[in-house]
């Protein structure tokens, strides 16, 4: 029962280069959104889907892309790498809407430099 | 804008005593609150979810109170041990939305 799976647990990058952020859950949920978590600031929402092909933004989405292909995957894509992204990022999905509880992944730890 | 605050001091106390947790909201009228434990380099798990129209919510060593015209909600640990130790969030979200709002967070350590 893997649940949502994050993939790198670790990355560092430097500035203006691009990389995705894989995320896969196998709980066959249609919510699925990105949250950064950065100290002092709590978790704040980047992007998020309804299901596949449907994408919206959330709090702080400048930066960052996301596409829905299928219900299982939900990447995000940092097109142009800055230190302001340094961050931990955790990728969630839940079955519905607020009253459903989110079940988050492990995260990435991302460093810019 | 919306706001919700946590105690962002870290909570220490006796093992066996019940810990207390704070989850004070503004400019917010939140359906749904949830609360969340995350340990160190792990996502956030899920506990417990309560709705604007209940008062109290408990599960096993767990309770969750919500009072609407106080803006807050208060979550208790009892008989607390030291495998509770941890950070504990609070989530609120509207009927109907997707978006969640999340609070920092408290640290708690439960002391031997």
């Amino acid at each position: 029962n893997a649940g949502v799976t994050q993939t790198p647990k670790f990355q560092v990058l430097k500035t203006g280069q691009s990389m995705t952020l894989q995320c896969a859950q196998d709980m066959n949920h249609e919510y699925m959104s990105w949250y950064r978590q950065d100290p002092g600031m709590g978790l704040r929402l980047i992007h998020y889907s309804v299901g596949a092909g449907i994408t919206d933004q959330g709090e702080v989405p400048n930066g960052y892309n996301v596409s829905r292909s299928t219900t299982e995957d939900f990447p995000l894509r940092l097109l142009s790498a800055a230190p302001s992204q340094t961050s931990v990022y955790f990728c969630a999905s839940s079955s519905g809407t607020g009253n459903s509880p989110l079940h988050f992944g492990n995260g990435t730890r991302l460093t810019v430099t | 804008s919306q706001k919700i605050e946590q105690n962002s001091e870290a909570l220490n106390i006796q093992e066996g005593k019940t810990a207390t947790l704070t989850c004070n909201y503004t400019n917010y009228s939140p359906a749904y609150l949830q609360w969340y434990r995350q340990d160190p380099g792990r996502g956030p798990v899920f506990l417990l979810l309560i709705r604007e129209n209940e008062k109290e919510k408990r599960k096993e060593r767990l309770k969750v109170t919500f009072d609407t015209t106080l803006k807050q909600s208060l979550f208790h640990i009892t008989a607390s041990q030291p495998a509770d130790s941890a950070t504990y969030l609070c989530a609120l979200s509207t009927s109907g939305t997707y978006k969640y709002i999340f609070g920092t967070g408290t640290r708690l350590k439960v002391l031997a």
